[in-house]
Parts: C-alpha cells; sequence; structure tokens
C-alpha cells in the first residue's frame, strides 16, 4: 500500500506570508496532484507533475517534483486570504495502469490565512 | 472538463436508513469514482463504477453496504445502506480529466442521528 505523508496537517499564517507544504512518500509516483478545496465544495486540481525534478507555477504557487518522484512540496508567496483552503496531495502509483481513481491522497493540509 | 452536479448536497438521517447520492456528469465517462472524506480530512476510495458491470470495490468496503448503480456512461448512484452515525461523512463523485487528474462533484455531507 502506498501512503503519502503531508505535513503540516494545519497551518495558520497572515497575509504577505510565505509557506511551504510537504507531501512526502517512501514510494515512486509516476505522477503527482495538488488540489484545492473550499467547504462545501469538492477537490479543485492545481496541478500535475511527472517528471522527476519538475517544477511548476501557477501564479504565486510553485509546485515541485522531487527528483526520484518520491516526494513534492508546495509553496506558496505571499499569502493570500483567497488562497484559505484544504491542500490535498495525491499520487498515481508507479505500478501500471493509468486510472486516476486508483490516486493516493495525502491526509491534506487545512491553510488558514488572516487578514 | 467535465461539470459533475451531486445531490443531496447534504442530508441528516436517521440511523438504520438508507440514503442514495446521485451523480449526473455532462459528458460521457467510461469510469466514475466514489469517495469518502472525513470532514476537513484526506479522500478515500470507496468503488470505481463502470458502465454496464458491477463496481469494483476497494478493501474496506462492499457491495452491501455501498451498492452503486451504473445505468450509463453520464449517470451513477451511491447508496449509504442501514446508515450509523460512523457512515457520517462527506460522499463525493468524481471522473477521469482526460490525463490529467480528477475532477469531483461538490460533494454530499451525510450526517446520521
Amino acid at each position: 500500500t502506498q501512503l503519502l505523508e503531508q505535513s503540516p496537517q494545519f497551518l495558520s499564517i497572515q497575509e504577505g506570508e510565505n509557506l511551504t507544504v510537504y507531501c512526502n512518500s517512501s514510494s515512486v509516483f509516476s505522477s503527482l496532484q495538488w488540489y484545492r478545496q473550499e467547504p462545501g465544495e469538492g477537490p479543485v486540481l492545481l496541478v500535475t507533475v511527472v517528471t522527476g525534478g519538475e517544477v511548476k507555477k501557477l501564479k504565486r504557487l510553485t509546485f515541485q517534483f522531487g527528483d526520484a518522484r518520491k516526494d513534492s512540496s508546495l509553496h506558496i508567496t505571499a499569502a493570500q486570504p483567497g488562497d484559505t483552503g484544504l491542500y490535498l496531495c495525491a499520487g498515481l502509483g508507479n505500478a501500471g495502469g493509468t486510472s486516476y481513481g486508483k490516486l493516493t491522497f495525502g491526509q491534506g493540509t487545512i491553510l488558514t490565512v488572516h487578514p | 472538463s467535465a461539470v459533475i452536479s451531486q445531490k443531496p448536497s447534504r442530508d441528516i438521517c436517521q440511523r438504520g436508513t438508507s440514503l442514495t447520492i446521485q451523480c449526473q456528469v455532462d459528458s460521457q465517462v467510461t469510469m466514475m469514482f466514489w469517495y469518502r472524506q472525513q470532514p476537513g480530512q484526506s479522500l478515500t476510495l470507496i468503488a470505481t463504477a463502470n458502465q454496464g458491470s458491477e463496481a469494483t470495490y476497494e478493501s474496506g468496503f462492499v457491495i452491501d453496504k455501498f451498492p452503486i448503480s451504473r445505468p450509463n456512461l453520464t449517470f451513477s448512484t451511491l447508496t449509504v445502506s442501514n446508515m450509523s452515525p460512523e457512515d457520517s461523512s462527506i460522499y463525493l463523485c468524481s471522473v477521469e480529466k482526460t490525463g490529467l487528474g480528477l475532477s469531483f462533484g461538490s460533494g454530499t455531507r451525510l450526517t446520521v442521528v
């Protein structure tokens, strides 16, 4: 069973601060996704990283996939109250098959950005 | 990307009863996925629903407790049967976004009293 350890579980910061969320595993993933979820809504896909060492930027969000494809990070620069939500990493196993229904989700990070 | 309509959005149910959750997608999809999520927590895959065949259940989930229907390529239902307070959770349906990840419905928040 593949596990994704996500940290921190909770993060409460002031507007303008920077933050990093980590997602680690002992298993190799063929790709990794990051989702953001707001209360009363389903998760929304932010990014998919596929190549080891890959870095993707989405405005103030920077996503990195580890060289060994076992870990990933999400860095937010100058956080805004609108960034508040639950952030989830999810990995697709390396054991074959391409169905994203077989994603392994991390435990999630609840981010609160205070004005 | 696919638009997913899920209903009901929330419900409060008596223990021992059953609730059927509906999921409608605006395009034809091969597989639909049902997840359970404890509030503020991660997602656990319940089962994969394929049109024309029985759903495939993950470890810890059984058809008698979570029967699934998939009558066509745009619709699926999940029933939570003989509910207990431990079934209180958010239930989400999802479909794959063409090789990129998953699109989710807005979820059904179930409270069993």
